[in-house]
């Protein structure tokens, strides 16, 4: 089957790093998304990484590692606009992306 | 307008109502889906259309029905609505399938 798995909640410190995992398994993979949802509100795009590596967009990263169907998004200097709930999102040889229920990220001063 | 617009913001309907879900987008897309939201779970997807005048099942397509008569509009209708059908209903578009996805903002709907 089909699935995502990431932890459900984090909580970081206003100026630090954090790191949020994501391990996966699809039928097929076409690259893999993160979004970023704050609450109420539609999910953003984040990032888009099909090959192994880090794609570096500011203060956001992201990392993929398609053999070990492993993917995490790194935030540095955090901001309290930060606390949002972040999506992992791969896409399946249907061109279909599997979501996961998100990691909530919550900064605190 | 710019980018995806959903309508209406938010609904209480009672059960057995037929409704439809509003959604129209202005970057001239190909492909374009409708996701449930509910707590605690993942996004999950109803319906999608690859290009105009198709449509196709996603995971969840039970209840509803979509319709793709042109490249900006994608209605979403629940012939007659249950209380399980209560979440928030999200659509989005690509350019292609497999390109990244846009969301509109949503439409949080309430079936009583």
């Amino acid at each position: 089957g089909q699935n995502i798995d990431q932890p459900t909640e984090m909580t970081a410190t206003e100026g630090a790093i954090v790191q949020i995992n994501c391990t996966y398994q699809t039928s097929g993979f076409n690259g893999l998304f993160w979004y970023q949802q704050h609450a109420g509100e539609a999910p953003t795009f984040l990032s888009y990484n099909v090959l192994d590596g880090l794609e570096e967009k500011g203060r956001f990263s992201s990392f993929l590692s398609r053999s070990k169907g492993y993917s995490y998004l790194l935030l540095k200097e955090l901001q309290m606009k930060d606390s949002a709930s972040y999506l992992c999102a791969p896409m399946d040889s249907n061109y279909q992306l599997i979501w996961g229920a998100g990691t909530k990220l919550i900064i605190k001063p | 307008i710019a980018g995806i617009t959903q309508a209406p913001t938010s609904q209480i309907l009672a059960a057995g109502r037929r409704m439809t879900l509003r959604c129209t987008q202005d970057m001239r897309h190909n492909a374009m889906y409708w996701y449930r939201q509910d707590l605690g779970l993942g996004l999950r997807l109803i319906h999608y259309s690859n290009t105009a005048g198709t449509t196709g099942k996603g995971e969840v397509p039970d209840g509803y029905s979509v319709s793709r008569a042109n490249t900006d509009d994608f209605p979403l209708t629940l012939a007659s609505a249950v209380p399980s059908q209560t979440s928030v209903y999200f659509c989005a578009s690509s350019d292609l399938p497999r390109s990244t996805q846009y969301f509109g903002p949503g439409t949080r709907l309430t079936v009583l």
